[in-house]
């Protein structure tokens, strides 16, 4: 399978616990974005990476979130000291460099449950 | 970010087509109009993008007004595994990198 894959696919911590999320993209794309999404919601834009480089950032990254791209390859979204509101479906996406059309290969998502 | 408005929810029969509408009034020249949808436990799958003209693919069809103000998703023969929210998203060809998701609209396919 050389889709875009996310570990783990489900997730449940206690409130205040930290947590980290794996995204691989598919081989040679180059961007990579993270998304959340709540129930009966669609997903929102959380973070745009190029490479390694984080070019965006979503107002709903809160200084407890953090996103890394180390080496252009995988990436990682950790949340600190989660709360409840935390809880949600976390997406990622890859794409290649094609200009504003290019289409985004979403993996399956990672879930939270924060108790 | 310039604003889509869709229904929020559409029913079929199968194998039947499907038309799927998206409003979008304050469309910008530069705005490209991309369809995605999302089945039942999973992310989001790309469908279809176009600028001005009509666009065929193998999933489906998008017509697009003249003026652009509106656009119309065409799924031509409906089945049980095209149950999903269709996303209708305007995407500015000179400035986003994202998606900017609605509420979408909830298809459902009876057999």
């Amino acid at each position: 399978d050389t889709g875009v894959s996310q570990d783990p696919r489900h997730k449940i911590t206690k409130r205040g616990q930290n947590v980290t999320f794996r995204c691989d993209p598919i081989s040679e794309h180059n961007r990579l974005y993270w998304y959340r999404q709540t129930l009966g919601q669609g997903p929102e834009f959380l973070t745009y990476f190029q490479n390694e480089a984080q070019l965006e950032k979503s107002r709903l990254l809160s200084d407890r979130f953090s996103a890394e791209r180390p080496k252009g390859s995988f990436s990682t979204l950790e949340i600190q000291r989660t709360e409840q509101g935390d809880s949600a479906m976390y997406l990622c996406a890859s794409s290649t460099d094609r200009g504003f059309t290019d289409t985004q290969y979403f993996g399956p998502g990672t879930r939270l449950t924060v108790l | 970010d310039a604003k889509t408005t869709q229904p929020n929810s559409m029913e079929s029969n199968e194998e039947e087509p499907v038309h799927l509408p998206c409003n979008h009034s304050t469309i910008s020249g530069t705005d490209y109009i991309h369809w995605y949808r999302q089945l039942p436990s999973q992310g989001p799958e790309y469908v279809i993008h176009g600028l001005t003209s009509n666009v065929n693919n193998r999933m489906a069809s998008l017509a697009i007004a003249e003026d652009r103000k509106s656009s119309t998703l065409i799924l031509h023969r409906a089945t049980l595994r095209d149950a999903a929210v269709y996303y209708c998203i305007l995407r500015d060809v000179g400035l986003d990198y994202k998606l900017s998701f609605g509420a979408g609209t909830t298809v459902t396919v009876r057999a």
